[in-house]
């Protein structure tokens, strides 16, 4: 069975400096691994997806993610944190044999200081 | 906008009725999943579906809860005879087929308050 762990419910920082998510996963399989965003009262976003390609991964907004097999980590990260960066992001996984499901992280709530 | 369509963005029920929930896909999706997000946690799976065909139905509650995508029209989420505890945000997503490395496009949810 697959399962993520996302390590920090609530992350803080200051505009300007650099962002950490980090995301851990459980795969008995090569996983499909996602990072959504959430911003409030609205749907989720993709910023960027692993499958297996690259191990480090380029999404939208100056995101990236690398994957880490011996570390069973997928940390998303960001250079520069934006004020419009606050929000709610998730990191899901989808195990090879999992059909359509889609298994969440239970989010980080990133939160961005002027 | 061609991106996935869920309606209504709210809805409010009184405990006892029936709750009926739509969602369009993307155009050319032909894959509808339904997730349920309760406040303070991330989405769960409920249920997968492709046209006229239920494919996983996991996550699903085994009372009261249902759930198509007919030939034509939207994908229908409906829950009977609600009770305090369906007040969530239910999401629905779709993609184009069923392959590890497909992402889903999510909607905007529709946020179900039970008085």
């Amino acid at each position: 069975a697959q399962s993520v762990t996302q390590l920090d419910s609530h992350v803080s920082v200051s505009e300007g400096t650099p962002v950490l998510l980090r995301c851990n996963y459980s795969s008995s399989y090569s996983p499909s691994l996602f990072w959504y965003v959430q911003h409030p009262n609205k749907g989720l976003q993709l910023l960027l997806k692993y499958t297996s390609a690259a191990t480090l991964v380029k999404g939208i907004n100056g995101f990236e993610a690398e994957f880490k097999k011996s570390e069973t980590s997928f940390h998303l990260t960001k250079p520069s944190a934006h004020m419009s960066d606050a929000a709610e992001y998730f990191c899901v996984v989808r195990g090879y044999n999992q059909g359509g499901k889609l298994i969440f992280g239970q989010g980080t709530e990133l939160s961005v200081k002027p | 906008n061609a991106g996935v369509m869920q309606n209504p963005r709210h809805l409010v029920r009184r405990r006892g009725q029936e709750a009926r929930l739509r969602c369009s896909p993307m155009k050319g999706h032909s894959h509808v999943y339904w997730y349920r997000q309760l406040p303070e946690e991330g989405l769960k799976f409920m249920v997968y579906l492709q046209k006229e065909n239920i494919i996983d139905e996991s996550g699903m509650p085994k009372e009261r809860f249902s759930a198509e995508f007919p030939k034509e029209g939207p994908s229908i989420l409906r829950i009977q005879q609600v009770v305090r505890g369906d007040s969530a945000a239910y999401f629905c997503a779709s993609s184009p087929w069923d392959e590890g490395g497909q992402p889903q496009h999510f909607g905007d949810g529709t946020r179900l308050s039970i008085l």
